[in-house]
C-alpha cells in the first residue's frame, strides 16, 4: 500500500458519458498529480495541484477538469467520453514538488465502450 | 515539454545476465528519477539523481546521471526474475512536473 488511494479501480462506461475519478494523497503530501497511461502514449502528465491550487497543466483535454479540495483529496472529471479516452489514470502525490519523487496510486482503469 | 527517450524498448534476458537501460534527452533536467512498474500497479520510485555525474547504487542496481544532466543509465547486475517489470525514467522539469520516458520492458527468464 503506497498510501495514495484511488477509486474506483475499474470503470466501464459508454461514449458520451461523464465520470469522476477520486484520489486521496499520502498523508502529509500537498501536491497531487494526474497522469494518463496508454499503450501508445506512455505516461502523460495531465495536471498538478498544490495545496488546493492548480500549479501546472499538461496535455489535458478541455473535456477533462480536476480540482483539489481543502482536505487535499482530488477529483478528475472526464466528460463527453470517447473510445480513445480508455486508459489507466494514475494519481501521484508528493510533499511539495518533484525533487523528492512521486508516490503513485494503483490507478483507475477506464474503459469506454 | 521536454522529451525523454528510453532504450531499448524491450529486453528479454536470462537470469544472471547484466543489462543497461538508457534514458536520453536534449534538455537539462533539475533531477532525474527511475521508477519500476508492475502490471496493474502504479510506478514505484527506485532512485532520484540530482547532481551531474552522480552515481547511486541500490543493491544490484546502479544508476548514473550524465555530467550535463541530460541523460541517465540504469545498470542491473546478475538480473533475477524478480527484476521483471517496466522501468521508467522521469525528468523533473523546472517547476516540479515530471516528464516520463516511454519505458523499457524487462523480462528476466529463469
Amino acid at each position: 500500500d503506497s498510501g495514495v488511494t484511488q477509486t474506483p479501480k475499474h470503470l466501464i462506461t459508454a461514449t458520451g458519458q461523464r465520470v469522476t475519478l477520486r484520489c486521496s494523497p499520502r498523508s502529509g503530501d500537498l501536491s497531487v498529480y494526474w497522469y494518463q497511461q496508454s499503450l501508445d502514449q506512455g505516461l502523460q502528465f495531465l495536471i498538478q495541484y498544490y495545496n488546493g491550487e492548480e500549479r501546472a497543466k499538461g496535455n489535458i483535454l478541455e473535456r477533462f477538469s480536476a480540482q483539489q479540495f481543502p482536505d487535499l483529496h482530488s477529483e478528475l472529471n472526464l466528460s463527453s467520453l470517447e473510445l480513445g479516452d480508455s486508459a489507466l489514470y494514475f494519481c501521484a502525490s508528493s510533499v511539495t514538488g518533484g525533487a523528492e519523487g512521486y508516490t503513485f496510486g494503483s490507478g483507475t482503469r477506464l474503459t469506454v465502450v | 515539454t521536454q522529451l525523454l527517450e528510453q532504450s531499448p524498448q524491450f529486453l528479454s534476458i536470462q537470469e544472471g545476465e547484466n543489462l543497461t537501460v538508457y534514458c536520453n534527452s536534449s534538455s537539462v533536467f533539475s533531477s532525474l528519477q527511475w521508477y519500476r512498474q508492475e502490471p496493474g500497479e502504479g510506478p514505484v520510485l527506485l532512485v532520484t539523481v540530482v547532481t551531474g555525474g552522480e552515481v547511486k547504487k541500490l543493491k544490484r542496481l546502479t544508476f548514473q546521471f550524465g555530467d550535463a544532466r541530460k541523460d541517465s543509465s540504469l545498470h542491473i547486475t546478475a538480473a533475477q526474475p524478480g527484476d521483471t517489470g517496466l522501468y521508467l525514467c522521469a525528468g523533473e522539469e523546472y517547476g516540479n512536473k515530471l516528464v516520463f520516458g516511454a519505458g523499457t520492458i524487462l523480462r528476466v527468464k529463469s
